[in-house]
């Protein structure tokens, strides 16, 4: 498996509440990623990152921001949970000189749950 | 619009039979066409990709087909084992979105022993 892990695994939180998901990678790869899987929706994009401190918004990036400080490390921020919110998040890596974009390597997930 | 999705959402085989997973696409403007495997608990595993000037691409005992004439891809996967049992989600990727996967709402393969 590539070195991936998220941090929570599992958290439930109330509405209102800041929440930050951590993902941490081994590979040195330059393009991170975050998606949240929901019943009926697959996974969609929330924001990406294609190296330090430059990040873009995804197709679902409302209530949710980015940080990342290092090549490594790709945080995940609500700033005020809602029950909408309440999700699976995957953290995915990349990089374009290994297979290009094609091979995205996902993490394990965090369940996120919003009372 | 950007969509991808999935003619059937279960897939029951029988071990030993061969599996087709079918999807359609509506983005005529798509690279690459990629089949991730997700078992349960787990984060999505690529398992090939078809660039879209192909019809076919065949990887160890997974053959990816295109038509673009009726923006269709399948998946077959040959002798299908309790192993494969997952959910397949077909996925376009945007390079110009940095990588961006748009992807299908996923088809679930239950293989019976």
């Amino acid at each position: 498996d590539a070195g991936i892990t998220q941090s929570p695994r599992h958290k439930v939180t109330e509405t209102g509440t800041p929440v930050t998901l951590r993902c941490h990678q081994t590979e040195n790869h330059r393009y991170m990623y975050w998606y949240r899987q929901d019943p009926g929706h697959g996974l969609r994009l929330i924001h990406y990152s294609y190296g330090v401190k430059d990040t873009d918004k995804g197709e679902v990036s409302d209530g949710y921001s980015v940080s990342r400080s290092k090549t490594e490390d790709f945080l995940l921020t609500l700033e005020s949970a809602t029950s909408s919110q309440t999700s699976v998040y995957f953290c995915a890596i990349s990089d374009p000189g290994d297979r290009g974009f094609n091979e995205q390597y996902f993490g394990p997930g965090t369940r996120l749950t919003v009372t | 619009g950007e969509s991808v999705g999935l003619h059937l959402p279960t897939l029951s085989v029988q071990e030993g039979d061969n599996s087709i997973i079918n999807c359609a696409y509506s983005n005529s403007a798509s690279d690459y066409f990629i089949w991730y495997k997700q078992e349960s608990g787990k984060g999505p595993q690529f398992i090939i990709d078809i660039r879209s000037n192909m019809d076919k691409r065949q990887g160890q005992r997974v053959t990816v087909l295109l038509n673009k004439t009726v923006k269709h891809l399948s998946l077959q996967i040959a002798a299908t084992q309790p192993g494969d049992s997952a959910v397949y989600f077909c996925a376009e990727i945007l390079y110009n979105q940095g990588g961006k996967l748009i992807f299908g709402q996923g088809t679930e393969l239950s293989v019976k022993p």
